[in-house]
């Protein structure tokens, strides 16, 4: 059974970036048939998809968090990893990596228990 | 880009069947899922594909697409089905999208 666990701050001060990581069992990221994922849900709201790596490294990101996003993959580690600058309250919100189909792109078969990340002074 | 149309909430009496409808232009050429989501937890994949349930899924979801409208039906939805459930597709670039969401009540 795969399993994914996030890991990183809980809180960040405006301006600062955001860093997380995602660490995967049961299943490796070097699997080419899967991309690996972030996904966030501000408190009460719905889900926005933040952007998919592929085990090479390349990426798709939302456009609208393009510019400010960077994912990264480390297969030695079994993790990948989210960055998120010049976070604002806006950015506050429960933050899930997931595992997606390579076939389909919209289909998250293993999700994360997910991580609340407060912006906050 | 484009966007999926959920309906906010949705009831059902026990027992009983219910319809949640995701609309949207993307739908026409891709795939949708949809997820269920428990106060407190992560989404859980409940459909997928053409009419698709992952090991573990009750088999009184199902799914089904037509033009421009998914469909998730719970036929003899239970009091555990009670949950916000999203629909997942992509839009014209390719890019992950998601609906608003709807509430499902079990009265």
């Amino acid at each position: 059974q795969v399993q994914l666990q996030e890991s990183g701050p809980r809180l960040v001060k405006p301006s600062e970036t955001l860093s997380l990581t995602c660490t995967v069992s049961g299943g490796s990221v070097s699997s080419g048939s899967y991309y690996w994922s972030w996904i966030r849900q501000p408190p009460g709201k719905g889900l926005e998809w933040i952007g998919h790596i592929y085990y090479s490294g390349s990426t798709n990101y939302n456009p609208s968090l393009k510019s400010r996003v960077t994912m990264s993959v480390d297969t030695s580690k079994n993790q990948f990893s989210l960055r998120l600058t010049s976070v604002t309250a806006v950015d506050t919100a429960v933050y899930y990596c997931a595992r997606v189909s390579a076939s389909g792109l919209n289909l998250f078969d293993f999700w994360g228990q997910g991580t609340l990340l407060t912006v906050s002074s | 880009s484009s966007e999926l149309t959920q309906d906010p909430a949705v009831s059902v009496a026990l027992g009983q069947t219910v319809r949640i409808t995701c609309l949207g232009d993307s739908l026409r050429s891709f795939y949708t899922s949809w997820y269920q989501q428990k106060p407190g937890q992560a989404p859980v994949l409940v459909i997928y594909g053409e009419n698709n349930r992952p090991s573990g899924i009750p088999d009184r979801f199902s799914g089904s697409s037509s033009g421009d409208t998914a469909s998730l039906t719970i036929t003899g939805a239970q009091a555990e089905d009670e949950a916000d459930y999203y629909c997942c597709s992509r839009d014209s670039s390719g890019d992950v999208i998601f609906g608003g969401g709807t509430k499902l009540t079990v009265l």
